[in-house]
């Protein structure tokens, strides 16, 4: 059974910061790395799926990188904005079982 | 398309009870699953299917069975529902391969009384 890891659990700050969050991962028989978006009273969005150590993907202000050999990936947020608040989730792929973390809740105050 | 759909999107049982969720997809999909989620816990698999007639245990396996008859359908069969299994249950499918995304249906709410 794989054990996906994020932390922190949840996060509060201020509009204008930046941000990042860990996501740590079985390092052996990886196979993919996604992170997801997931606001309240709605489905989870996918933001990204990487695969490939030093893997590194950008989307507007938020990044992501993967480092498969130590089994962990950062998910970065420049500039949070209040819309930026929900709960950000990873997910890795072991053949195809995929299994997600608890999460890490943001709250960005305006 | 309509993308992953689920219905009912609230249910209320008793304990004991028996009941399907369902779940549909028309993006011709190999890849479904049936995930729970519960406050502090995340996403857990259920279970999960890599095509018509073939399906295996996520995580939390006990107390639900699946089939996959069709492509499109991934039924999420209660047998005696207890409220241990109050939850809100997401349905998600993915194309061939782990590199795609997952697309989640709208999740239905669950009590079991």
């Amino acid at each position: 059974i794989l054990n996906v890891e994020q932390s922190p659990q949840s996060l509060h700050v201020q509009e204008g910061d930046s941000t990042n969050f860990t996501c740590s991962f079985p390092s052996s028989n990886f196979y993919a790395l996604h992170w997801y978006r997931w606001e309240t009273a709605k489905s989870p969005e996918a933001l990204f799926v990487m695969t490939l150590n030093g893997d590194e993907k950008k989307k507007g202000r938020i990044s992501a990188t993967l480092n498969t050999k130590e089994g962990y990936s950062y998910l970065y947020i420049k500039g949070s904005q209040p819309e930026d608040s929900a709960t950000y989730l990873c997910a890795s792929t072991l053949g195809f079982k995929t299994i997600f973390g608890a999460g890490t809740r943001l709250f960005v105050k305006a | 398309n309509a993308g992953v759909t689920q219905t009912p999107k609230f249910q209320v049982l008793k304990t004991g009870q028996s009941m399907t969720l369902q779940c549909a997809q028309d993006m011709n999909h190999e890849y479904m699953s049936w995930y729970r989620q519960d406050p502090g816990m995340g996403l857990r698999l259920i279970h999960y299917s890599v095509g018509a007639g073939i399906t295996d245990q996520g995580e939390v396996p006990n107390g639900y069975n699946v089939s996959r008859s069709t492509t499109e359908d991934f039924p999420l069969r209660l047998l005696s529902a207890a409220p241990s299994q109050t939850s809100v249950y997401f349905c998600a499918s993915l194309g061939q391969g782990a590199y795609n995304e997952q697309f989640f249906g709208p999740g239905t709410r669950l009590t079991v009384l």
